[in-house]
């Protein structure tokens, strides 16, 4: 079976300060693995995604990901936060196969970001 | 705006009782996914529908089902509701092709079983 575990429920920032959003996986095949973000009463939106391609993923608004295979990690970072950033953060497991569109979520990481 | 519309946004509902929730799919996608969100939990998976054909399926009772129409518009049918299926109900459309994994979800359904 493959999981996703976000090491952190609640990450609170300053204005101006990096962000680190922790996220590990479990899977028995080279995984793609995505991040999703859920700003109040909206719904998810794809900030970045890792395919097999290059490890250091951009994504949207200045995310960017990497995957280390050999720490199992897919941890997201912003150099500098933004008041805009403030929301819920998802990292997502995509099963492949027939099963595409299958996302596995992890609990999730809410980032508040302070003046 | 990613295209991909549910109803109602709200609804309330009595133990026991049955619901429809609808979601209309992204223009030109042929796979439908419907989630579970409880409270301070990340989306579960209840199933997916592909060219109006059950295509893999979560840990969920019978009761929840589920259809796809020809222009993949779809519904979550959940009976016998229980107070734990107070949640938010996401749809997610996606055109199934190998190598494309992404999925367009809608704002969501807040069902609170009373």
């Amino acid at each position: 079976a493959q999981s996703v575990t976000q090491l952190d429920s609640h990450v609170s920032v300053s204005e101006g300060t990096p962000v680190l959003l922790r996220c590990n996986y479990s899977s028995s095949y080279s995984p793609s693995l995505f991040w999703y973000v859920q700003h109040p009463n909206k719904g998810l939106q794809l900030l970045l995604k890792y395919t097999s391609a290059a490890t250091l993923v951009k994504g949207i608004n200045g995310f960017e990901a990497e995957f280390k295979k050999s720490e199992t990690s897919f941890h997201l970072t912003k150099p500098s936060a933004h008041m805009s950033d403030a929301a819920e953060y998802f990292c997502v497991l995509p099963a492949g196969g027939t099963s595409y569109g299958k996302l596995t979520f992890g609990q999730g990481t809410i980032l508040t970001v302070h003046p | 705006e990613t295209g991909v519309t549910q109803s109602p946004t709200h609804l309330i509902k009595t133990r026991g009782q049955q619901v429809t929730l609808r979601c209309s799919s992204q223009s030109g996608h042929n796979t439908v996914s419907w989630y579970q969100q409880a409270l301070g939990q990340g989306p579960q998976f209840i199933f997916q529908y592909y060219r109006e054909e059950e295509n893999g399926r979560g840990n969920f009772p019978p009761r929840f089902s589920g259809l796809q129409f020809p222009n993949y518009s779809s519904e979550l049918n959940v009976n016998a509701l229980e107070l734990d299926d107070s949640a938010l109900y996401l749809c997610a459309s996606s055109f199934l092709a190998r190598g494309n994994t992404e999925a367009f979800f809608g704002q969501g359904t807040r069902l609170t079983v009373v």
